[in-house]
């Protein structure tokens, strides 16, 4: 079965720092990757996502994601975080092979400080 | 940007009435999805449906859980008798009909189970 993991359940840093978010699947065939973000009391939001082509991947909100096939890896950056970033971050992957489903991160809350 | 809409926001009942949870997704739609997250816990996948069917569902969802698309428009999720675990956030998702493509997420419906 396809599982999803998120390195860090917890990030809290500055407002100007960078964040680095890591995700990590384990499924060996054709996948398609996402970044899904959740601010407080609100619905998730598709923040990125990669099909195919270039890796690194621009989303919204000056955040982009790099797609490292030999590492199944899909980590989620951004350069200068701010206050608004606040939020659980979800990566979550769906293997086509596997049905359309997408599987879920455990995900990751992150607490920038003014 | 089209919504998914759920409704209603917060649900609460007693441990073994019946709840009916419902979502209106995107018209265009014909893949619909449930899933839920427990507080504090990932996202999980509970069932998808299309062309009026199931297609696939997890082991959460056993036989207390029904899906229906009782005409064009809703897309419903029936608890036949609620447990204490069942309280969670509910969400309602929708996709259309290219392999892949995103899913949009409703707001969720917060069920609590006393």
């Amino acid at each position: 079965a396809q599982s999803v993991s998120q390195h860090n359940h917890h990030v809290i840093l500055s407002e100007a720092a960078s964040l680095e978010l890591g995700c990590n699947y384990s499924y060996g065939g054709t996948v398609n990757l996402f970044w899904y973000v959740q601010y407080p009391g609100q619905h998730l939001q598709l923040l990125l996502k990669y099909f195919s082509g270039d890796p690194l991947v621009k989303g919204i909100k000056g955040f982009e994601a790099e797609f490292i096939k030999s590492k199944f890896s899909f980590n989620l950056r951004k350069p200068s975080v701010q206050w608004s970033d606040t939020a659980e971050y979800f990566c979550a992957v769906n293997a086509l092979a596997a049905g359309n489903k997408l599987t879920f991160g455990g995900g990751t809350r992150v607490l920038v400080k003014p | 940007e089209p919504e998914v809409t759920q409704t209603p926001s917060h649900q609460v009942t007693q441990m073994g009435q019946e709840v009916i949870l419902r979502c209106v997704p995107i018209s265009n739609h014909l893949y619909f999805y449930w899933y839920r997250q427990i507080l504090g816990q990932k996202v999980e996948f509970l069932v998808s449906f299309y062309n009026n069917e199931i297609s696939e569902k997890s082991e959460i969802f056993d036989d207390q859980f029904s899906v229906e698309r009782p005409d064009g428009s809703n897309f419903t999720l029936k608890i036949r008798s609620t447990k204490l675990e069942d309280s969670a956030m509910y969400f309602c998702a929708s996709r259309g009909v290219v392999s892949g493509e995103k899913l949009f997420f409703g707001s969720g419906t917060q069920l609590s189970v006393l």
